[in-house]
C-alpha cells in the first residue's frame, strides 16, 4: 500500500534562513509527487511536481528513489512563504495520496 | 472562470439526517475527486470521476454516494449522516486524463453531524 510521511506537523524557520520540509514515500509503482500548498485563507493549490523539475517560488524538490524523499527545500525563507504544505503521490487510477501536512511558520 | 465552486460552504447536520454537496467546474476539466480533510490526516480521497457519467471509489467512500450527471458537477451525498462524517470536504478537478496535471480545489465545506 502506498504510504506519504510527512514527519513534521509544525516547522518555525526564521526569515532569511534555509528551509527544508521532508517527504518520503511508500509505493510499488513509479512514483509520480508532487507538493500542495494551502496560504491563510485561499485554497489549496499545485506549488510544483517532480517531473516538472521547476523551481516555484525559490522552492525546489528532487525526487530522491534511494532515499524514498521528495523533500521541499528554499535557501532563504519569505514571511509569505508561511503555509501548509502538503506533498502528494499520484497512484494508480490517477488518484492523489496526500500526506498529513507540515505547517511552516516564517519568524520575521 | 470561477474555477471550482462548491455549495453550500458550511452546513450542520443531526444524525442521521441525509443532505448533498454540490461542486461545479467551469474549466471542462474530465476528472473530478470529492476529498474530506480531518484534524491531522491529511486530505483522503472519498470518491472520483473520471468523466460524465462514471464514478469509482477512493480511499474512504463509506458512507457517502456520488452522481457526475454533466460534466462540470460532481455531487457527493450522504444518506444517513453520523457524526464520524464531521469534516471539511474539498473538491478539486483536473483536466488531463494521464493524471499528472494538476488538481484545481474548490473552497472546502465544513460540516458538522451532532
Amino acid at each position: 500500500a502506498q504510504r506519504v510521511t510527512q514527519p513534521e506537523k509544525l516547522l518555525s524557520v526564521f526569515k532569511g534562513a534555509p528551509v527544508e520540509l521532508k517527504c518520503n514515500y511508500s509505493y510499488s509503482g513509479s512514483p509520480e509527487l508532487f507538493w500542495y500548498v494551502q496560504y491563510s485563507r485561499q485554497r489549496l493549490q499545485l506549488l510544483l511536481r517532480h517531473i516538472s523539475r521547476e523551481s516555484i517560488k525559490g522552492f525546489t524538490a528532487d525526487l530522491n528513489k534511494g532515499e524514498t524523499s521528495f523533500h521541499l527545500k528554499k535557501p532563504f525563507a519569505q514571511e509569505e512563504d508561511s503555509a501548509m504544505y502538503y506533498c502528494a503521490l499520484l497512484t494508480g487510477a490517477n488518484n492523489l495520496f496526500f500526506g498529513t501536512g507540515t505547517r511552516l511558520t516564517v519568524i520575521p | 472562470n470561477a474555477g471550482v465552486t462548491q455549495t453550500p460552504k458550511f452546513r450542520v447536520l443531526k444524525t442521521g439526517q441525509s443532505m448533498t454537496l454540490l461542486c461545479a467546474q467551469d474549466m471542462n476539466h474530465e476528472y473530478m475527486y470529492w476529498y474530506r480533510q480531518d484534524p491531522g490526516m491529511g486530505l483522503r480521497l472519498i470518491h472520483y470521476s473520471v468523466g460524465e457519467g462514471t464514478t469509482a471509489k477512493g480511499e474512504v467512500p463509506d458512507g457517502y454516494n456520488v452522481s457526475r450527471l454533466k460534466k462540470q458537477n460532481f455531487l457527493l451525498g450522504l444518506e444517513s449522516a453520523a457524526p464520524s462524517q464531521t469534516s471539511v470536504y474539498f473538491c478539486a478537478s483536473s483536466y488531463s486524463t494521464t493524471g499528472v496535471d494538476e488538481q484545481y480545489f474548490g473552497p472546502g465545506t465544513r460540516l458538522t453531524v451532532t
